[in-house]
């Protein structure tokens, strides 16, 4: 078993729909939960930080952290056609120190049509 | 701010030969990590370092090396190059917390 598992997609939505994108992991050591967005040819940016569980919003996009499932999820709201990329979770189990890692799911790829 | 910047954008090279890769960090980031990026295998953690020091590797033969300098700045270093090294290979860097990465390395074994 991975450690952090990611459906892929592809996933593909209408303009102004609510996407919802998750993610699920193995070790319950991790602390800290990251989603980047990555488009094609580029590196990945960095869209949501959080600590433990609970919610975090951020203009159209919400990260929600549930330490008990083992789950996380990204939601975004009036979703655009520049949203088109692949999204991302990561997690670590520090934010610095020693064994200071990101473990990635494989990325879901997100398409918005006009 | 800048971000964080990788040289070369693109590199080719043949199996057998040897590359090394440069990453400059967001000015303060003190933390630099290093990913290879697949289709098959997603992102993986190379290796981190922090003041001058590799603090973390992850799971890559020998062939992979870094180093950081006094500024900061980073190189990776892969040594007799094989096919399946082909990658996009990133670097992050950090002021303990967030991780921000650079546009990348595209490297193409033939």
């Amino acid at each position: 078993q991975k450690e952090v598992e990611q459906d892929p997609g592809p996933l593909s939505v209408p303009e102004g729909a609510i996407v919802s994108l998750n993610c699920t992991y193995s070790n319950s050591a991790f602390q800290y939960f990251m989603w980047y967005r990555q488009y094609s040819r580029k590196g990945p940016e960095l869209l949501m930080y959080t600590y433990s569980s609970g919610n975090k919003e951020d203009g159209r996009f919400t990260a929600q952290v549930d330490k008990s499932s083992k789950y996380i999820s990204l939601f975004i709201r009036d979703s655009q056609p520049s949203d088109s990329a692949t999204y991302l979770c990561a997690m670590s189990l520090n934010s610095g120190g020693s064994n200071y890692k990101l473990t990635f799911g494989k990325g879901t790829l997100l398409t918005v049509n006009p | 701010k800048a971000g964080v910047t990788q040289t070369p954008r693109y590199l080719i090279k043949t199996r057998g030969q040897q590359v090394t890769l440069s990453c400059s960090p967001i000015s303060g980031h003190r933390s630099v990590s290093w990913y290879q990026q697949t289709p098959g295998q997603g992102l993986q953690f190379l290796f981190e370092y922090f003041s001058e020091t590799q603090r973390n590797k992850g799971n890559f033969p020998g062939r992979f090396s870094g180093r950081q300098f006094s500024n900061s700045r980073s190189e990776m270093n892969v040594s007799t190059l094989e096919l399946g090294d082909s990658a996009l290979y990133l670097c992050a860097s950090s002021n303990e917390g967030e991780q921000y990465f650079g546009p990348g390395t595209r490297l193409t074994v033939t």
